[in-house]
C-alpha cells in the first residue's frame, strides 16, 4: 500500500510554454501532498504544501504564480509549472502523507529547451 | 535558519564491509528523524525512521544511531550490497509539522 504516482515521468518542453505535471496516490486519500524539487547532485528542496481543497502553502522564494498547484481531490494534486524556462529544468517530485509518514513519487525529469 | 547537513559527499566501501553514513542536524526541535535511499531517476525510498525519544532503532541490515547530546544521526548498512549504491539522505521534522528538511545527501 501507499504507492505515489507521477505523470509524465519524463517531458521536454520549449521555452515560453506551460507544462503540468501530476500527482496521484493510488490506494490511499491524501488531504496533504508536498512538491519537491531537486538539481543534479542536490538534495530535495520543498517548494510548497498542497492541501486538498484550498491554497496550497509555498516556501520563501517560491513564486506561486509560475508555479501553480492544485489539489482538487484527495488522490490528486498537480503542479503546473507557467511560461518555462530553462532554469526550471529540474526533478520534480512530490509525495503524499499516509498515516504520518511521507510516501515518495518516482519524480518527473522536465528539460525546458 | 534550520539545517540538515552530512559530513562526506561520497562514501566507497568493499561488497560486504559495513558502511556508516553521517548526518548532523542543528534543530533541536526535531523529533522525528527518517533515513532515504534515492537511486539515480528515482524518487527517495523510506528506509528506516528513528524518534528522538530512542537512541537506536535497527532493521534489516539497517541500523539508525540518533545523539541527541551532538545533533548526530548514522546510517549502518551491514554487509553492504552493490545494490545498496544510491543517494542516501536524511530528514528531520519536529513535533506536528508534516515538513520535511532534507540533509545534502551521501552517494554510497
Amino acid at each position: 500500500g501507499a504507492v505515489v504516482s507521477q505523470h509524465p515521468s519524463r517531458v521536454i518542453c520549449k521555452s515560453g510554454t506551460s507544462v503540468k505535471i501530476e500527482c496521484r496516490s493510488l490506494d490511499f486519500q491524501a488531504t496533504t501532498m508536498f512538491w519537491y524539487r531537486q538539481f543534479p547532485k542536490k538534495s530535495l528542496m520543498l517548494m510548497a504544501t498542497s492541501n486538498e481543497g484550498s491554497k496550497a502553502t509555498y516556501e520563501q522564494g517560491v513564486e506561486k504564480d509560475k508555479f501553480l498547484i492544485n489539489h482538487a481531490s484527495l488522490t490528486l494534486s498537480t503542479l503546473t509549472v507557467t511560461s518555462a524556462h530553462p532554469e526550471d529544468s529540474s526533478f520534480y517530485i512530490c509525495s503524499a502523507i499516509y498515516r504520518d509518514e511521507q510516501y515518495f513519487g518516482p519524480g518527473t525529469r522536465l528539460t525546458v529547451t | 535558519g534550520e539545517s540538515v547537513g552530512l559530513h562526506l559527499p561520497t562514501l566507497s566501501v568493499q561488497e560486504g564491509d559495513n558502511s556508516i553514513i553521517n548526518c548532523a542536524y542543528s534543530n533541536s526541535a526535531s523529533d522525528y528523524f527518517i533515513w532515504y535511499k534515492q537511486e539515480s531517476g528515482k524518487g527517495p525510498q523510506f528506509i528506516i525512521d528513528i524518534r528522538s525519544n530512542m537512541d537506536k532503532r535497527q532493521g534489516q541490515r539497517v541500523t539508525v544511531l540518533l545523539n541527541k547530546t551532538v545533533k548526530h544521526l548514522s546510517l549502518q548498512i551491514a554487509a553492504t550490497q552493490p545494490g545498496d549504491s544510491a543517494v542516501y539522505f536524511c530528514a528531520e521534522n519536529g513535533f506536528g509539522n508534516e515538513k520535511l528538511t532534507f540533509g545534502t545527501g551521501t552517494r554510497l
